[in-house]
C-alpha cells in the first residue's frame, strides 16, 4: 500500500502562471516532508521542505502548504518558468524509531509540463 | 552546496558478478547515508540506511548478504551488490544526509544495473 501519493500523473501549465503539485499521504507518523525534482538521468534535487510543525513554507517561486488533517500537501510554483519542466517527487519521513532506519517515502512523480 | 557523486553512472555485467557503487559526498559530511532501489514506473525505495562508522540498517526484504553496504567515512559509502542476477538488474541510488532526521537527503544520479 502507498503510504505517499501523487496522483497526477502529469500536469500542464502555461508560462507564467501558477503550477499546484498535490500529494496526499496515509502514515500519520511522517513529520517532515520534502518536495524533489529530477531531470531526465540526473538524481532528484532537493528544492523545499516543511515540518509538520508549520503549516506553510516559502522559497522564491516555491511554495508548501502542508494540511495535517487531511494528510494533504502541495507545492506552489509562481510563476512558472520553462526551466519549471521536470517531474516532481513528494517525499515524507517519520521519526527514526531507534533502529536506524529513517529513509523517505516517495510518491511516484508528477511531470510537470511548462507550455510556453 | 550539496552535491552527492555516485559511481559508476551504468554498468552492464554477466550473471555472478559482483558490482561495487560507490556514492560520495563532496562538499558535506555525511553522518548518514541511503540507499535506494527504483523499478521502472515505480517510486524510489528505501533499501538500506547507514551511518558512518556503524552497520546499515537494511529494510524489510532486502537481504543483507546480497547487498553489502559500507560506509567507512563520513564521506563515502559503497553498494556491493553480490553475485548479481538478471533480477538485480534495477536503478539505484544513493542520498546523503548532514545531521539529523530533519534535514533534507541529497540524491547522487544513481547508477543503471544490467546484469545479463
Amino acid at each position: 500500500d502507498q503510504q505517499v501519493k501523487q496522483n497526477s500523473p502529469s500536469l500542464s501549465v502555461q508560462e507564467g502562471r501558477i503550477s499546484i503539485l498535490n500529494c496526499d499521504y496515509t502514515n500519520s507518523m511522517f513529520d517532515y516532508f520534502l518536495w524533489y525534482k529530477k531531470y531526465p538521468a540526473e538524481g532528484p534535487t532537493f528544492l523545499i521542505s516543511i515540518s509538520s510543525i508549520k503549516d506553510k513554507n516559502e522559497d522564491g517561486r516555491f511554495t508548501v502548504f502542508l494540511n495535517k488533517s487531511a494528510k494533504h500537501l502541495s507545492l506552489h510554483i509562481v510563476p512558472s518558468q520553462p526551466g519549471d519542466s521536470a517531474v516532481y517527487f513528494c517525499a515524507a519521513s517519520a521519526p527514526n524509531s531507534g533502529g536506524g532506519a529513517d529513509g523517505l517515502t516517495f510518491g511516484k512523480g508528477t511531470h510537470l509540463i511548462i507550455q510556453p | 552546496g550539496a552535491v552527492v557523486s555516485q559511481h559508476p553512472s551504468w554498468v552492464i555485467c554477466k550473471s555472478g558478478t559482483s558490482v561495487k557503487i560507490e556514492c560520495r559526498s563532496l562538499d558535506f559530511q555525511a553522518t548518514t547515508m541511503f540507499w535506494y532501489r527504483q523499478f521502472p514506473k515505480q517510486s524510489l525505495m528505501l533499501m538500506a540506511t547507514s551511518n558512518e562508522g556503524s552497520k546499515a540498517t537494511y529494510e524489510q526484504g532486502v537481504e543483507k548478504d546480497k547487498f553489502l553496504i559500507n560506509h567507512a567515512s563520513l564521506t563515502l559509502s559503497t553498494l556491493t551488490v553480490t553475485s548479481a542476477h538478471p533480477e538485480d538488474s534495477s536503478f539505484y541510488i544513493c542520498s546523503a544526509r548532514r545531521g539529523s532526521s530533519n534535514q533534507p537527503q541529497h540524491f547522487g544520479d544513481g547508477t543503471r544495473l544490467s546484469i545479463l
